[in-house]
C-alpha cells in the first residue's frame, strides 16, 4: 500500500500562473482534505470531500478549486497563484466521514509551493 | 482566531525524563481530540487521541490527559527517547461538524537530548 501519495514534492511558481497539486490514496477511504501549513500557523483546512461527487469549504478555501471525481483522487487546483501561498500543502484522508472517533487522518508528505 | 493554541513553540528535554506538551482550545463545541507527530519532510502521523467523555487516555509511553473545565489538554511522554524528537500538533474536532472539519495547533518541536 503507498498510502496517501502526493506529486509534486516541489514547486515554484510565478505570480499569476496556475497548476494543480495531485493526490491520491489507494486506501478506498472516503473522505479527502487539504490542508496548508505556514509558520506559526500550523494546519489550516482548505477545501474537504466526504465522498465521490461532494467537496466543501473549509478554513481558508479562496483561491482554490477541488473536485472529487473519484474515489481515489482529490487534486487542488490554483487558479492564479499568489505569494501568499507560498507554503506546504498536505493532503489527507480517512476511512469514513466524521470518523476522527475511529479513523484518524493519514497524511502524505506534502508539496512545498513557491510562488514568486 | 486561533481556536486550538499551542503556546510553547519548543521544548527541550533529556532523554529518559517526561515531555509534557500542553494545548489550550476556546471552543467548546470540541469533543474529540487528537495528538499528531511531525517529522522533517514528511506528513504527519497520528499518535493518540481522546474522547471528551474521558479525561486520559494511555497507549505505551504516551498518555493524553484532557481537563473539559480548563479547556486544557495535555500529552505525557515517558520515558522520553530521542527519537521522539518531533514537531507535535493538536487538534480538535465536534460533532457539529461530524468531525470532518480538524482544527490544529501551531505544533511544538520538541527535542530530546541523548
Amino acid at each position: 500500500n503507498a498510502g496517501v501519495t502526493q506529486t509534486p514534492k516541489f514547486q515554484v511558481l510565478k505570480t499569476g500562473q496556475s497548476m494543480t497539486l495531485q493526490c491520491a490514496q489507494d486506501m478506498n477511504h472516503e473522505y479527502m482534505s487539504w490542508y496548508r501549513q505556514d509558520p506559526g500557523m500550523g494546519l489550516r483546512l482548505i477545501h474537504y470531500s466526504v465522498g465521490a461527487g461532494i467537496t466543501d469549504q473549509g478554513e481558508v478555501p479562496n483561491g482554490y478549486n477541488v473536485s472529487r471525481s473519484t474515489t481515489e483522487d482529490f487534486p487542488l487546483r490554483l487558479l492564479s497563484a499568489a505569494p501568499s501561498q507560498t507554503s506546504v500543502y498536505f493532503c489527507a484522508s480517512s476511512y469514513k466521514a466524521g470518523s476522527s472517533y475511529n479513523s484518524p487522518l493519514h497524511f502524505g508528505n506534502g508539496t512545498r509551493l513557491t510562488v514568486t | 482566531d486561533q481556536q486550538v493554541k499551542q503556546n510553547s513553540p519548543s521544548l527541550s528535554v533529556q532523554e529518559g525524563r517526561i515531555s509534557i506538551l500542553n494545548c489550550d482550545y476556546t471552543n467548546s463545541m470540541f469533543d474529540y481530540f487528537l495528538w499528531y507527530k511531525k517529522y522533517p519532510a514528511e506528513g504527519p502521523t497520528f499518535l493518540i487521541s481522546i474522547s471528551s467523555i474521558k479525561d486520559k487516555n494511555e497507549d505505551g509511553r504516551f498518555t493524553v490527559f484532557l481537563n473539559k473545565s480548563a479547556k486544557h489538554l495535555s500529552l505525557h511522554i515517558v520515558p522520553s527517547q530521542p527519537g521522539d524528537s518531533a514537531v507535535y500538533f493538536c487538534a480538535a474536532s465536534s460533532a457539529e461538524t461530524s468531525g470532518s472539519r480538524l482544527t490544529f495547533g501551531e505544533g511544538t518541536q520538541l527535542t530530546v537530548n541523548p
